[in-house]
């Protein structure tokens, strides 16, 4: 397994600004996640990011407003550009796990946009 | 593409019973991974139990066990004894081969009664 912590764990912000999340895990690791998920609801991909390239974005989500740096195999960030309202969710970072294929959580970081 | 599906958003089970959470795929891969995982309310996500598609048995992993039906392509978790601690939102989850990425269903609200 890993043990993956995020900074802020939740943060009140005003629309228009922009928030950086951090994503650290506890070991080396080649693939990590941002995912958005909606409290209630299901967990939504928005890039996939790894050590050395560009992050992969999926539909719907764009580099402009989801800037995401990957510096290292322990570390990334995820940033919330120019937020509106529509913004406010859960942002929560996974890990893969090479031998299992398994990924693992971080605890999330609760965002709200007024 | 893949699709997750979880038709039931609710379930409740009294303590020390046994309940089944329900869990259909479509894809046309045969090498894919299947997961189960919880999140207790406001709590990070927890990986229960994995399927590997080749494997013929059922993975288990203590309380918790799976159906896995490959030509049915249904994928139910069972947890017995059933604790105060289960509750939480269980949601069950599909990855491709070395894709990586994750396919979540919707999920499903587990209430565990005392």
């Amino acid at each position: 397994s890993a043990v993956i912590s995020q900074k802020p764990s939740r943060d009140i912000c005003q629309r228009g600004t922009s928030l950086t999340i951090q994503c650290q895990v506890d070991s080396q690791v080649t693939m990590m996640f941002w995912y958005r998920q909606q409290p209630g609801q299901s967990l939504t991909l928005i890039a996939t990011a790894n050590q050395g390239s560009e992050a992969t974005y999926e539909s719907g989500f764009v580099i402009d407003k989801f800037p995401i740096s990957r510096p290292n195999l322990t570390f990334s960030t995820l940033t919330v550009s120019n937020m509106s309202p529509e913004d406010s969710s859960i942002y929560l970072c996974s890990v893969l796990t090479g031998v299992f294929y398994e990924q693992y959580f971080g605890p999330g970081t609760r965002l709200t946009v007024t | 593409a893949q699709t997750v599906t979880q038709s039931q958003p609710e379930m409740s089970v009294q303590e020390a019973e046994t309940v089944t959470l329900s869990c259909t795929y479509d894809t046309s891969e045969n090498n894919y991974y299947l997961f189960w995982y919880k999140q207790p309310p406001s709590r990070q996500m927890i990986l229960v139990i994995r399927q590997e598609a080749y494997k013929q048995q059922n993975a288990t992993e203590n309380r918790f066990s799976v159906n896995f039906q490959k030509a049915a392509k249904s994928f139910s978790l069972k947890i017995s004894d059933s604790q105060l601690g289960d509750t939480a939102m269980y949601f069950c989850a599909f990855m491709i081969g070395a894709n990586s990425k994750l396919t979540f269903g919707k999920g499903i609200t587990l209430s565990v009664r005392p």
